[in-house]
């Protein structure tokens, strides 16, 4: 079945540095979708790619989706202590019920 | 707003109990999912349904099952727990597609 795979599994960074998680599929995803779990909360969504080399931007926060749609990334600027959480990617496959395949997710902690 | 909500936030069993955990939405969403999260290994996926009635096995169904009995509702049912069932249990529910799902707060089960 469709495995998505997600690194690194933990990253340090001090106030002020960038921040990049990984994402790869071992499937051709129809989608990716990007989602923020705060310590102790759920986890919310925060945006969907779903064209081949696509490029989203919502403030300092930068995601891509390769142009194989196998891959993405996550790109923080400048990381402020609000961005504390783990991030997931998940990967949708089309006509696929389910919808989506998690990654393990990336654990940030911005230190200040 | 989407809400989801989950029966327990906390809960313990004891190994060979039969549990139960609900999760309720209030957006008419078609599909509905449960996923186990443990450290490591991201959201897995337990079962999820795509109509009343209608279920699927996802990555982990092993002593599992689920009910969906009307729209709104979808439970998750350990037969017989056993301590490697403690977990952190996060329901969510999506319209039909590839789209966003919307999480419940979480239940976290301990097995003893």
């Amino acid at each position: 079945g469709q495995q998505v795979m997600q690194i690194p599994q933990y990253q340090h960074v001090q106030e002020g540095e960038d921040f990049t998680t990984y994402c790869n599929s071992s499937t051709t995803l129809s989608n990716i979708q990007w989602y923020k779990q705060r310590p102790g909360g759920h986890p919310v969504f925060l945006i969907q790619l779903v064209k081949s080399g696509e490029v989203k931007k919502q403030k300092r926060l930068t995601f891509q989706f390769g142009e194989a749609k196998k891959n993405s990334s996550l790109h923080i600027t400048a990381t402020q202590t609000t961005d504390v959480g783990t991030y997931f990617c998940a990967g949708g496959a089309s006509g696929s019920a389910r919808q989506l395949t998690f990654g393990s997710g990336t654990q940030l902690t911005v230190l200040p | 707003d989407v809400k989801v909500t989950q029966s327990s936030r906390y809960l313990v069993k004891r190994t060979g109990e039969k549990v139960f955990l609900e999760c309720v939405q209030d957006m008419d969403h078609e599909n509905m999912f449960w996923y186990r999260q443990d450290p490591g290994l991201g959201l897995r996926l337990i079962y999820f349904s795509y109509d009343v009635k209608m279920k699927e096995k996802g990555d982990i169904p092993e002593g599992y099952s689920v009910s969906r009995e009307k729209k709104e509702r979808f439970s998750l049912i350990l037969e017989s727990a056993s301590t490697n069932q403690t977990s952190m249990y996060l329901c969510a529910s999506a319209f039909f597609g590839n789209v966003e799902q919307y999480f419940g707060p979480g239940t976290r089960l301990t097995v003893t």
